[in-house]
């Protein structure tokens, strides 16, 4: 079955430390994100990727990084710079950058909840 | 820059009828999807709107008017699994989506 993973789906960390989220897909699709979601929020862009061994800030992408070394993975590292991490990040994937019939349909993972503790 | 507002709550009866708008405000719209979200869940696709109209997928609609800069989801005959977060999010070519905060629905009995 095609889809996307992320793990752990339950993250507890000190404050202080670095720690890196895992998405991966099978799907084939170029284009990656990770979004944070606050409780009763939208979904805000922290980076995307469009292709391998490229990746784009979103709008919240201060204390955060990426990288893009295979198609399918894009791992997400929150650092202790980010002032408030504990949260609930998800991490999508679309088939192409381009619009498409179905508005370039992302697919989502299940999330991981983040608690800094 | 570009911004969607849509209700933040949303309360319905169980069998009824329930309209979600959405306005947006963005350059190079392409097109309008939704996005449904359970609780502690992944969101998922539910449709999109390029053109003008309403669109049709079971018990669901989506309706676009481009020239308002206005669409919204419809759901019929709502059942209590309806209950979720419903995001609308802007297609603006080759750039991420821009998600609304999103609207919760709750279906009461």
């Amino acid at each position: 079955d095609g889809g996307i993973t992320q793990s752990p789906k339950y993250l507890f960390r000190k404050e202080g430390q670095n720690v890196t989220l895992s998405c991966e897909q099978n799907l084939n699709h170029d284009a990656m994100y990770w979004y944070r979601q606050d409780p009763g929020q939208g979904l805000r862009l922290i980076y995307y990727s469009q292709i391998v061994n490229d990746f784009q800030k979103g709008d919240i992408a201060e204390g955060y990084s990426v990288s893009r070394e295979k198609k399918e993975s894009f791992p997400l590292t929150v650092t202790s710079a980010q002032k408030n991490p504990t949260a609930f990040y998800l991490c999508a994937s679309s088939i192409e950058r381009q619009a498409t019939r179905r508005g370039n349909e992302q697919f989502f993972g299940p999330g991981t909840r983040l608690t800094v503790l | 820059g570009q911004s969607l507002e849509q209700p933040s709550e949303v309360t319905a009866v169980e069998g009824a009828i329930v309209q979600i708008n959405c306005t947006y405000q963005t350059s190079g719209f392409y097109g309008l999807s939704w996005y449904q979200q359970h609780d502690g869940g992944a969101p998922t696709f539910l449709s999109y709107n390029a053109l003008d109209g309403l669109e049709e997928t079971g018990r669901f609609s989506s309706f676009l008017s481009r020239s308002d800069s206005y669409g919204y989801l419809l759901l019929q005959e709502l059942q209590m699994k309806d209950s979720a977060s419903y995001f609308c999010a802007v297609m603006r070519g080759n750039t991420p989506l821009v998600f609304g905060k999103g609207t919760r629905l709750s279906v009461i009995a």
